[in-house]
């Protein structure tokens, strides 16, 4: 069964602490996984995917094949990061599946 | 580049009554998807759309949802009757479509906020 599991529905940080918001998987094929993020008011938006391996506003994830995970990471959280994260899958079909999402929380 | 139309943006109906959604995707973008995402909850897929064909529909409660992509571009949801538990924000979403170079994203819209009293 393909699944996505955020463990964390808020996580909670001070400004400039590290934030790790955590994601495991499910899914019997090679997948695709990108973390979504929506802040206030906003639309859905794509925050990064993991064949581009790239750091988007200092946010980075690396897929764990053997712990199939695909946690978000950040080194000093920011005021601005706070918003609802999900983690998605996208199958070879292109089927698309989404975490329960986490809410995070920077406090200043 | 024009974003994901969804209309209308809230709809308040009583039980029982039916209503319907709207959205019209990027331009060119062969895959469709509507999404119902409960309060606390991730967005649950319920249809997807490659052009005006279904590629999967098994969560879509088809006793009451349908939806339709007749000419492989705008996209209707229509729920008839309607309950309770259907209160949900349905989001609309594309991408490019199956097989096509850079096929990855999906933009979604800002969403129809369905209140069922």
């Amino acid at each position: 069964a393909q699944r996505v599991t955020q463990p964390e529905k808020l996580l909670s940080v001070f400004k400039g602490a590290p934030v790790e918001l955590k994601c495991n998987y499910s899914y019997s094929g090679s997948p695709e996984l990108f973390w979504y993020v929506q802040y206030s008011r906003q639309r859905l938006q794509l925050l990064l995917r993991h064949i581009s391996r790239e750091s988007i506003k200092g946010f980075t994830a690396d897929l764990n094949k053997g712990e199939t995970s695909f946690h978000l990471k950040k080194p000093f959280a920011q005021e601005e990061d706070s918003a609802m994260y999900y983690c998605v899958l996208r199958s070879s079909a292109s089927k698309i599946i989404f975490g329960s999402g986490t809410r995070l929380s920077i406090r200043p | 580049e024009a974003g994901v139309a969804q209309s209308p943006r809230y709809k308040i109906i009583e039980k029982r009554q039916s209503v319907a959604f709207w959205c019209n995707p990027i331009s060119g973008h062969a895959t469709l998807y509507w999404y119902q995402q409960i309060l606390g909850q991730g967005p649950k897929l319920l249809i997807q759309f490659q052009n005006n064909g279904v590629v999967d529909d098994s969560q879509l409660p088809k006793d009451r949802f349908s939806a339709e992509r007749l000419k492989g571009v705008d996209s209707t949801l229509k729920i008839q009757p309607a309950k309770l538990e259907d209160s949900a924000v349905y989001l609309c979403a594309s991408s490019l479509g199956l097989g096509a170079a850079g096929d990855t994203e999906a933009f979604f819209g800002q969403g129809t906020r369905l209140t069922v009293v």
